[in-house]
């Protein structure tokens, strides 16, 4: 079972320059979520998906837009990339609710320079 | 805007003794989840608590709830090397709002 699947795992921008982050998820889980980390903050919410055709900000969606293509696939895109969005990101999964813990992905390291 | 705050950031023990971790919450909480992520790694998810005053233990875990649903910790007894990483819990206000904490991470010595 792959679970929650990211690509790419690691990924150099220069300022200015665009991206797509893939997330794939085989568990069919209705919801599914991107988060970003950063040291001593913890995982925030950037855009969420509760269902497929529907996205919702999280807590720090600004330079970000979300696509939820499907029931499986979760993608961010940074438009414009910024040395702020220098990150870990996550994509997570869940059946949705509040019953239920998150799958996570194994991450894209993504600096921005 | 909602915070949920972990103490202590950081924490080192021997091999063998007792680690705490705990959880506050601004607000009220609908439930809490208790994650851990391995350096290099992605969290995962070990445990839910929904009900008030709530206990649950897995093998050396115990992971409680206050009566308030505003705090909780997560105790480990006699750590062990496999026990090293970051434990996160992370409060739910509702369908798709979860806040995480900043974390604990924690170092077992030998």
């Amino acid at each position: 079972n792959a679970g929650v699947t990211q690509t790419p795992k690691f990924q150099v921008l220069k300022t200015g320059q665009s991206m797509t982050l893939q997330c794939a998820q085989d568990m069919n889980h209705n919801s599914m979520y991107w988060y970003r980390q950063d040291p001593g903050m913890g995982l925030r919410l950037i855009y969420y998906s509760a269902s497929e055709g529907t996205t919702d900000k999280g807590e720090v969606p600004n330079g970000y837009n979300v696509s939820r293509l499907n029931k499986r696939e979760f993608s961010l895109r940074l438009e414009s990339a910024a040395p702020s969005q220098t990150s870990v990101y996550f994509c997570a999964s869940s059946e949705g609710g509040t019953g239920y813990g998150y799958t996570f992905g194994s991450g894209t390291r993504l600096t921005v320079v | 805007g909602q915070q949920v705050m972990q103490i202590p950031q950081y924490q080192h023990v021997q091999e063998g003794e007792d680690f705490t971790t705990y959880c506050n919450s601004s607000t009220t909480l609908s439930n809490i989840q208790w994650y851990k992520q391995r350096p290099g790694g992605h969290p995962v998810f070990l445990i839910q608590l929904v009900k008030s005053g709530e206990v649950k233990k897995q093998k050396r875990l115990t992971f409680q709830f206050g009566e308030a649903k505003k705090n909780s910790s997560l105790h480990i007894t006699a750590t062990q090397t496999t026990d090293v990483g970051t434990y996160f819990c992370a409060g739910n206000l509702g369908a798709n709002n979860l806040f995480f904490g900043t974390g604990t991470r924690l170092t077992v010595i030998p």
